[in-house]
């Protein structure tokens, strides 16, 4: 089954822990790309990458990290700067740049304790 | 700077009615527009998608509409289920292609 999964479900962190969620697709798609959704709201760009070994900032990169060593691979780290991490993330990649559909993975649920 | 607005925030009708949901955005200069499903806990499922040069897209009981030169898109669902049951969300592709979302409809269709 062609895809995208996202890894783990569910994620819990204390204050001061960096995490990192798993992204990876299977669709042999060259963009990929990371969301954030808080309660009631639309998504909000965090990272994106058109190719391996490159990536840019969206809206709201601070206090997050990516790598894209793999094509079916982007993970996203969330690390102890970002002040308010409670939220639901989601994976996306599309064939080429964004003028393509974007596909969506599960999502991740992260909530700090 | 684009922002997509979508009205109303909810709605709750009986089943078997057609129903409109309304997408706004506020720059024209869109690449495409885009139609999410989205269950609660779930992530996003693909439903339409409308290039700039198109005027609508169907896929089955759905059908969107796109009108840039007044920035609006709107999604119609004909003969509603319980099934249509969900947040549907819309997204215009910007002028730097990225992905402005709405904040969504959360549909509500009685048996």
């Amino acid at each position: 089954d062609g895809g995208i999964t996202q890894s783990p479900k569910y994620l819990f962190r204390k204050e001061g822990q960096n995490v990192t969620l798993s992204c990876e697709q299977n669709l042999n798609h060259d963009a990929m790309y990371w969301y954030r959704q808080d309660p009631g709201q639309g998504l909000r760009l965090i990272y994106y990458s058109q190719i391996v070994n490159d990536f840019q900032k969206g809206d709201i990169a601070e206090g997050y990290s990516v790598s894209r060593e793999k094509k079916e691979s982007f993970p996203l780290t969330v690390t102890s700067a970002q002040k308010n991490p409670t939220a639901f993330y989601l994976c996306a990649s599309s064939i080429g740049d964004g003028y393509n559909e974007q596909f969506f993975g599960p999502g991740t649920r992260l909530t700090v304790l | 700077k684009q922002e997509v607005t979508q009205i109303p925030a909810a709605l709750s009708v009986p089943e078997g009615e057609n129903l409109v949901l309304n997408c706004s955005f506020t720059d024209s200069a869109i690449y495409n527009l885009q139609w999410f499903r989205q269950d609660p806990g779930k992530g996003l499922t693909s439903l339409l998608l409308i290039q700039s040069s198109q005027r609508e897209q169907t896929s089955g009981r759905l059908n969107a509409s796109l009108d840039k030169s007044s920035g609006r898109s709107t999604l119609y669902i004909a003969a509603s289920q319980p099934g249509d049951s969900a947040t549907y969300l819309c997204a215009a592709l910007d002028s730097s292609y990225k992905l402005i979302f709405g904040s969504g409809t959360r549909l509500l269709v009685r048996p």
